[in-house]
């Protein structure tokens, strides 16, 4: 069974930084793009970020470029969001996500993120 | 960057009757769209992809049609479990993007 659980989330000051992390089983996790997608509270989603296989291409999208970083650990079965320059419009539940040929086959749970002073 | 609009925002359907929910792209986006089911407080939960291909486990009553820019998601008897917001996505092109979201619910 699939399985992706994130951790790291929490309350953070406006300009902060917070690292996201995501365990994965139930697949062969270096044979799989990953990605991450946010949803703010009561809004839609949104692609953040996502990885080859072996985490030699990245893609972010416009908003966090510059302020986040998507990294893996296939060794660990691992994903990671690095958030830098957190902005109160960064505030929402990310998700970690398995990435097949660019849509979204499984999904965890979801970590909350919450920027305010 | 390709925006996903969908309509209506609202839907109220009766159980058992038919829904049908509708997503456009701004740009073709060829059959790489993918539908998405989201429960009130869960994760979302893939049930379309190539824009007519179901998920694993999803029910016949789902299905997804339509190609370039036009694209529909079609629930053919609505069940109680089926009431949720669903979302487009395209993986055409970078950035990889959503639509707003059509939300199904009880009438």
């Amino acid at each position: 069974e699939v399985q992706l659980v994130e951790s790291g989330g929490g309350l953070v000051q406006p300009g902060g930084s917070l690292r996201l992390s995501c365990a994965a089983s139930g697949f062969i996790f270096g044979t799989y793009w990953m990605t991450w997608v946010r949803q703010a509270p009561g809004k839609g989603l949104e692609w953040v970020a996502n990885i080859k296989e072996d985490g030699s291409d990245k893609y972010y999208v416009d908003s966090v470029k510059g302020r986040f970083t998507i990294s893996r650990d296939n060794a660990k079965n691992s994903l990671f969001l690095e958030m830098n320059s957190l902005r109160a419009e960064d505030t929402a539940m990310y998700y970690c996500v398995r990435d097949s040929y660019r849509f979204f086959d499984y999904w965890g749970q979801g970590s909350l993120v919450t920027v305010s002073s | 960057e390709t925006v996903m609009t969908q309509s209506p925002a609202t839907l109220s359907v009766s159980p058992g009757e038919r829904a049908t929910l509708s997503c456009r792209a701004s740009q073709s986006v060829s059959i790489n769209l993918a539908w998405y089911q989201q429960k009130p407080g869960q994760a979302p939960r893939l049930l379309i992809y190539g824009a007519s291909t179901r998920a694993t486990g999803v029910p016949a009553r789902f299905s997804g049609s339509g190609s370039g820019t036009e694209f529909t998601l079609t629930i053919s008897s609505l069940q109680s479990e089926d009431f949720a917001v669903y979302y487009c996505q395209q993986y055409n092109s970078w950035p990889l993007t959503f639509g707003p979201g059509t939300k199904v619910d009880i009438k």
